[in-house]
């Protein structure tokens, strides 16, 4: 079974700084996309990031980067230069063979400023 | 470009009532999938669809839950009869081919409460 771990259930950084949100999975399929997802007070799922399991570079997307550590079978997701905005549950999620999602239990972001 | 549709926005109903969710999924999208959202379950995967054929169902939590997508532009969820403990935000999601990297994207959701 997939298993998605979020061991931080709530976070706080300051404006500007950058912040880690931890993920780590449990996967025995070699193949495998892992997701982040943010939901805002409003509710929305918005997606954020995406990396293969086989992509060798970290994903970036503008003020979102991914650490992936596949040997230690974890996607961290990086926010730099934190705003305001970026207040809300991070969720991470792994994609099987097959498009099923499983999501982890979400991290609370709060930005402080 | 519009993205998943959902409706209604809220529902409030009463115990034993029939419960009807509505998704329109982003146009071109061949996979559909409805999640429930609790406190204290978190996201959890209903029911997916794949060409308006349901692929994998064993996330519905019993009888009650049904869903149907007769084409590729519209699915519903019901529940019959609803009960306290299905109140939750319910969520449609689409993505374009069902392929492994294929960024589910979401709708608004759908407040279910049941008194």
């Amino acid at each position: 079974a997939q298993k998605i771990t979020q061991t931080q259930p709530g976070m706080f950084v300051q404006e500007k700084e950058a912040v880690t949100l931890d993920c780590t999975y449990d996967t025995s399929d070699q193949s495998y996309g892992l997701f982040w997802y943010k939901q805002p007070s409003s509710g929305e799922m918005i997606f954020l990031i995406y990396q293969g399991s086989y992509d060798e570079q970290n994903a970036t997307e503008g003020r979102y980067s991914l650490n992936f550590q596949k040997a230690r079978k974890s996607a961290n997701l990086v926010i730099s230069a934190s705003q305001l905005g970026d207040s809300a549950m991070y969720f991470c999620a792994i994609c099987r063979t097959g498009n099923q999602f499983y999501f982890g239990t979400g991290t609370s972001l709060t930005v402080i400023p | 470009d519009a993205g998943v549709i959902q409706s209604p926005r809220h529902e409030v109903t009463e115990m034993g009532q029939e419960v009807t969710l509505r998704c329109k999924p982003i146009s071109g999208h061949n996979s559909l999938f409805w999640y429930r959202q609790t406190m204290m379950r978190g996201l959890e995967l209903l029911i997916y669809f794949n060409n308006n054929v349901p692929i994998d169902d064993s996330g519905m939590p019993e009888d009650r839950f049904s869903a149907k997508m007769p084409n590729a532009s519209f699915s519903t969820l019901k529940i019959q009869p609803s009960e306290p403990r299905d109140s939750a935000v319910y969520f449609c999601a689409s993505s374009p081919a069902g392929g492994l990297g294929d960024t589910q994207y979401f709708g608004p959701g759908t407040r279910l409460t049941v008194l």
